[in-house]
């Protein structure tokens, strides 16, 4: 089975810019997770969805970013207009709740560098 | 969720046992014990989950004492590229809920 696909892998804008990622979960992965791991700094939950909707955004830092997962396929997560401290490796994860099934997948996260 | 601590970093030889302990004194009645696998330029891969007792699969045992308030993850033989930072977290299990990172430990392999 394909893992979690992250694109792009790296990203270098300048402050003031957008930038997009995208992640594209596990086919049938109803449950999907965006992470961020700044410099220096552990990785920390963003948000979740399930199917179409966002169950928890709790850990969205500004209105900065907005994430979206039309149809219950892939997400993106757009960030507008990027600061320096926006840059960071973001992580994108699936899961499927199902008995004796517990592991979530990551994929490789996308490098943004904001300079 | 409860908070886990874990040694920042740790060193083996290849062909060795490597243990890594992890606390977490207050987890919850329904919450399971999970450690993730990161290499860099990679995401955190699953490794093992446990609720009490013992668990062991084709990579690792997971030890978790009665009162379970901690866990130890075990490696079997080490290798070179069993280098990575190893995450311990606690969580509802089910897959539906946020995993919160702590700093993980960077297990460093020498030959």
């Amino acid at each position: 089975e394909a893992g979690v696909t992250q694109f792009p892998s790296h990203s270098v804008i300048e402050k003031g810019q957008t930038v997009t990622l995208r992640c594209d979960p596990i086919s049938g992965h109803d449950n999907l997770y965006w992470y961020r791991r700044v410099m220096g700094k552990e990785i920390k939950f963003l948000l979740h969805f399930v199917k179409e909707s966002k169950q928890d955004e709790s850990g969205m830092p500004n209105n900065r970013f907005l994430a979206e997962r039309t149809g219950g396929t892939y997400s993106t997560l757009k960030v507008q207009p990027a600061e320096l401290e926006d840059s960071g490796v973001y992580f994108c994860a699936s899961s499927q709740a199902r008995a004796g099934d517990y592991g979530y997948t990551f994929g490789s996260g996308t490098r943004l560098t904001v300079v | 969720l409860a908070k886990t601590t874990q040694p920042i970093s740790m060193d083996s030889y290849e062909g060795q046992e490597v243990n890594i302990t992890c606390s977490h004194n207050n987890i919850a009645t329904n919450d399971y014990i999970t450690w993730y696998q990161q290499f860099p330029s990679q995401g955190p891969r699953f490794i093992i989950q446990g609720y009490k007792t013992k668990v062991t699969n084709e990579v690792a045992s997971l030890f978790i004492p009665a009162d379970r308030k901690s866990s130890t993850l075990s490696l079997p033989r080490v290798s070179l590229s069993d280098t990575a930072v190893y995450y311990c977290l606690v969580e509802g299990g089910g897959a539906t809920n946020k995993l919160i990172f702590g700093t993980g430990t960077l297990l460093a392999v020498q030959p």
